[in-house]
């Protein structure tokens, strides 16, 4: 089955800089991968995804980027935040397993300090 | 307001003791899931739903049931809890299971002693 390993497990930066979050899937299959944030005591929420048809993909200060040959897919950060701060979880979509759902990396603590 | 609610929030129970996490959802979503969320091994999930009647494994279903008897309601059932069940429980759903947004609850954190 899909196996999605996530780099780093915490990254801190200070605020203006550049964050990056990576993320590599084993199951070439997948089609489908989306990221999400989850704030302190919060629930998780999608800030952003991207198709296997798409090689990358920006929304203001966010952007994500695949690379299908490779099997691995990036979040990129730009002029940090303080609210940046949370887990990211990134995750992986299998197109060939009935009803499973995604499959999520094991998360990134990004801290962001001004 | 479209939204995913849950209940209890928070429980603490003993072992053996049966209890259920209720989870509703009222934007009429076919897919529904169960997940678990453990420090250091991000979110898993435990059951899901693609339609009323009809639910499978996630990858950690061991010691849990589900039933989907309608849209809306998807409960999590621990018939005998125990301690390695203490966790933060996420219920999610989504329009379908493809290229769609999971909207998740606001949890359930699960003390079994």
């Amino acid at each position: 089955g899909e196996n999605v390993e996530q780099h780093p497990s915490t990254l801190s930066v200070q605020e203006g800089d550049s964050a990056v979050i990576k993320c590599t899937y084993s199951d070439s299959a997948s089609n489908y991968f989306p990221w999400y944030k989850q704030e302190l005591g919060k629930r998780p929420q999608l800030i952003i995804d991207i198709r296997s048809n798409v090689g990358e993909k920006k929304d203001q200060r966010i952007a994500v980027t695949l690379n299908k040959t490779a099997k691995h897919f990036s979040l990129h950060i730009t002029e940090t935040q303080p609210e940046d701060s949370a887990v990211y979880f990134c995750a992986a979509l299998p197109s060939d397993q009935a009803g499973t759902a995604l499959i999520f990396g094991k998360g990134t603590t990004l801290s962001v300090s001004s | 307001e479209a939204q995913v609610t849950q209940n209890p929030r928070y429980l603490i129970t003993v072992t053996g003791k049966k209890l259920t996490v209720t989870c509703s959802q009222n934007m009429n979503h076919e897919y529904m899931s169960w997940y678990r969320q453990d420090p250091g091994l991000g979110l898993r999930q435990i059951y899901y739903s693609m339609n009323v009647e009809v639910t499978d494994k996630g990858d950690v279903p061991e010691g849990y049931k589900v039933s989907r008897k309608e849209k809306r309601n998807f409960p999590l059932i621990l018939e005998s809890p125990s301690p390695n069940q203490t966790s933060l429980y996420f219920c999610a759903s989504s329009f379908g299971r493809s290229y769609n947004e999971q909207f998740f609850g606001p949890g359930t954190r699960l003390t079994v002693l």
